[in-house]
């Protein structure tokens, strides 16, 4: 079964320092794989995604995420976080075939200190 | 292009009532799922509709039910509300049966009392 694991539950970083958060991946098949942002009292916004193209994946707000197949790993970064970070990301595989969905991490806070 | 919106933003409802939550999908997209988000939780996939057929079901109970409509707009509707139905309802539009892209709304925040 396809699955996902956010390592961290709460994450702090200081203003301008890099944000790492990380994610393993569970799937029998290549998956297709995304980090969406939720910020306080709001919906779900999409970062980024990753289709079986480039490994290196880029979104928006300057966050990306690399795919690796023999770390079954899809670890979200940004070189310099801003106060305007500081949300819950989610790590999220999409599930194809009888039942299409999207198959959500329980998630990681990320707190930006000044 | 119009995004995906929802409503009522709130609901207050009292146990054993029904409720009924409304989507409506981004331009151009045929496709809409439901997901319940509780406090301090990720979504978890209720259903999905395309093109007014259920097009895959997650492990909900048959009082939560749905329907899409031929402006492929969608309804939620949780019959015999129960405490732990209080939750954020979280809306999704995508293309296709098979999108994977979804693109949600900001959800109806749901109190049973």
């Amino acid at each position: 079964a396809q699955s996902v694991t956010q390592l961290d539950s709460h994450v702090s970083v200081s203003e301008g320092t890099p944000v790492l958060l990380r994610c393993n991946y569970s799937s029998s098949y290549s998956p297709s794989l995304f980090w969406y942002v939720q910020h306080p009292n709001k919906g779900l916004q999409l970062l980024l995604k990753y289709t079986s193209a480039a490994t290196l994946v880029k979104g928006i707000n300057g966050f990306e995420a690399e795919f690796k197949k023999s770390e079954t790993s899809f670890h979200l970064t940004k070189p310099s976080a801003h106060m305007s970070d500081a949300a819950e990301y989610f790590c999220v595989v999409h599930i194809g075939g009888a039942t299409n969905k999207l198959i959500f991490g329980t998630g990681t806070l990320l707190a930006v200190q000044p | 292009e119009t995004g995906v919106t929802q409503s009522p933003t709130h609901l207050i409802k009292t146990r054993g009532q029904q409720v009924t939550l409304r989507c409506s999908s981004q331009s151009g997209h045929n496709t809409v799922s439901w997901y319940q988000q509780a406090l301090g939780q990720g979504p978890q996939f209720i259903f999905q509709y395309y093109r007014e057929e259920e097009n895959g079901r997650g492990n909900f109970p048959p009082r939560f039910s749905g329907l899409q409509f031929p402006n492929y707009s969608s309804e939620l509707n949780v019959n015999a509300l129960e405490l732990d139905d209080s939750a954020l309802y979280l809306c999704a539009s995508s293309l296709g049966r098979q999108g994977y892209e979804q693109y949600f709304g900001p959800g109806t925040r749901l109190t049973v009392t």
